[in-house]
């Protein structure tokens, strides 16, 4: 019953480019979502979060877009650097469970 | 540090053997989570606490598993008999409620 999805398990992009990464849910109730980035070998590090009164929220390269009525959110990084080169997972708040992870490859 | 630490970082265990960590949060967060991850999946959600109060427990979770967070500040997660497939890295949390998680470097089990 995952209610959070990553349906893409890997992106590549060239450096300097624009990558979207995306994130489906189903729970309707979900109020607040976040974005985390994983380096191997450690824990995952909060990047960005979104609450569901908001349908965008910036922050410096990076930005969330939240579509309700889709129930799809997506990561925006741009432009993109190689250092961004990680495995970023969303999540819903309410219920704090992550979808599978997309791996980002941003090549120079 | 005001991180979230967790102890040990690796850990390597014959099978059946007892194995516990421990989860120290960040000291005004009332929530901990603990998850499970395993190579090319994202953590899957164990269990977690809203102070000392354990309010949910995955399906995930079988009987050999157990956590304790006694006084509502760090918590305890043991695995009895442990099984090779109980080799993953064992990430912990902590929130304040309604914002977002901040994660410790992980427990990496080592079953052999």
């Amino acid at each position: 019953d995952q209610q959070v999805k990553q349906n893409s398990p890997s992106l590549s992009v060239q450096e300097g480019r624009i990558s979207i990464l995306n994130c489906d849910y189903t729970n309707s109730m979900f109020d607040y979502f976040l974005w985390y980035k994983k380096y191997p070998a450690e824990g995952p590090t909060f990047l960005i979060s979104i609450s569901s009164i908001k349908d965008k929220n910036e922050d410096g390269r990076f930005t969330v877009f939240l579509n309700k009525s889709a129930k799809h959110l997506s990561l925006h990084i741009v432009p993109s650097q190689p250092g961004d080169s990680a495995v970023y997972f969303c999540a819903a708040n309410n219920d704090m469970r992550f979808g599978a992870g997309t791996r980002l490859t941003v090549k120079p | 540090d005001t991180g979230v630490s967790q102890d040990p970082r690796h850990k390597i265990t014959k099978r059946g053997q007892n194995v516990t960590f421990r989860c120290d949060p960040i000291s005004e967060h009332n929530r901990l989570y603990w998850y499970r991850q395993t190579l090319g999946q994202g953590p899957e959600f164990l269990t977690y606490f809203q102070n000392e109060a354990q309010l949910e427990k995955s399906r995930l979770l079988s009987d050999r598993f157990s956590a304790e967070r006694p006084k509502g500040s760090f918590s305890t997660l043991e695995i009895q008999r442990t099984e090779q497939g109980d080799s993953a890295m064992y990430l912990c949390a902590s929130s304040l409620e309604g914002v977002g998680a901040f994660f410790g470097q992980g427990t990496r089990l080592t079953v052999v």
